[in-house]
């Protein structure tokens, strides 16, 4: 069975410094992983997303996220966030063996951007 | 461009009472879902369905029901209402070739 554990639950962070989100999954197969994010009484939006072949993966808002297959890790980092980037984010795994159409979510990560 | 569409947005029930979440969707996707999200828990699956007709039970299907006669539709029912029940439900879809859900604004639903 597969899962994923989101490292830390809230992160505090100034405006224009960076930031890195950890991620890190488990499963016995093959997997697609992906970022959501979602902002205050909002549902989720897809940030990013691994399915295959470069492990440096580039989404929207500036955000990028590393596959590392041998830490079973996919880390999503901004090399500069803004206030508007506060919002909870979600990693999430789903098994690529079976097309991947079921998703696993982490319990989310709060990024709180602070002038 | 409307793409995942749930109501209604907020609804507050009493205990034993029931009502259906309903979920529409017009990007013609077969795969529809059903979350809930609880604070600090992240996303639970309650129910999914693969095509019109097909459904399946996720991680926490107990005290639900959904069906799928349409492509489009795909509502949540809760026959017995429960405050364990007291959530934010979310419907997601997403396309045979897309990896990736599109979900909608979510139901916030309290039961007291």
């Amino acid at each position: 069975a597969q899962s994923v554990t989101q490292l830390d639950s809230q992160v505090p962070v100034f405006e224009e410094a960076p930031v890195e989100l950890r991620c890190n999954y488990s499963s016995s197969v093959s997997v697609y992983l992906f970022w959501y994010v979602q902002y205050p009484n909002q549902g989720l939006q897809l940030l990013l997303k691994y399915l295959s072949g470069s492990t440096l993966v580039k989404g929207i808002n500036g955000f990028e996220a590393e596959f590392n297959k041998s830490q079973t890790s996919f880390h999503l980092r901004k090399p500069s966030v803004h206030i508007s980037d506060t919002a909870e984010y979600f990693c999430a795994v789903s098994e690529a063996n079976t097309g991947g159409f079921k998703t696993i979510f982490g319990a989310g990560t709060r990024l709180f951007v602070k002038a | 461009n409307a793409g995942v569409t749930q109501t209604p947005k907020f609804r507050i029930l009493k205990i034993g009472q029931s009502m259906t979440l309903q979920c529409t969707q017009d990007m013609n996707h077969n795969y529809m879902y059903w979350y809930r999200q609880d604070p600090g828990m992240g996303l639970k699956l309650i129910y999914y369905s693969v095509g019109a007709g097909i459904t399946d039970k996720g991680e926490v299907p107990n005290g639900y029901n959904v069906s799928r006669s349409t492509t489009e539709d795909f509502p949540l029912r809760l026959e017995l209402a429960a405050p364990s029940q007291t959530s934010v439900y979310f419907c997601a879809s997403r396309g045979q070739e897309a990896y990736g859900y599109t979900f909608g604004s979510g139901t916030r639903l309290t039961v007291v």
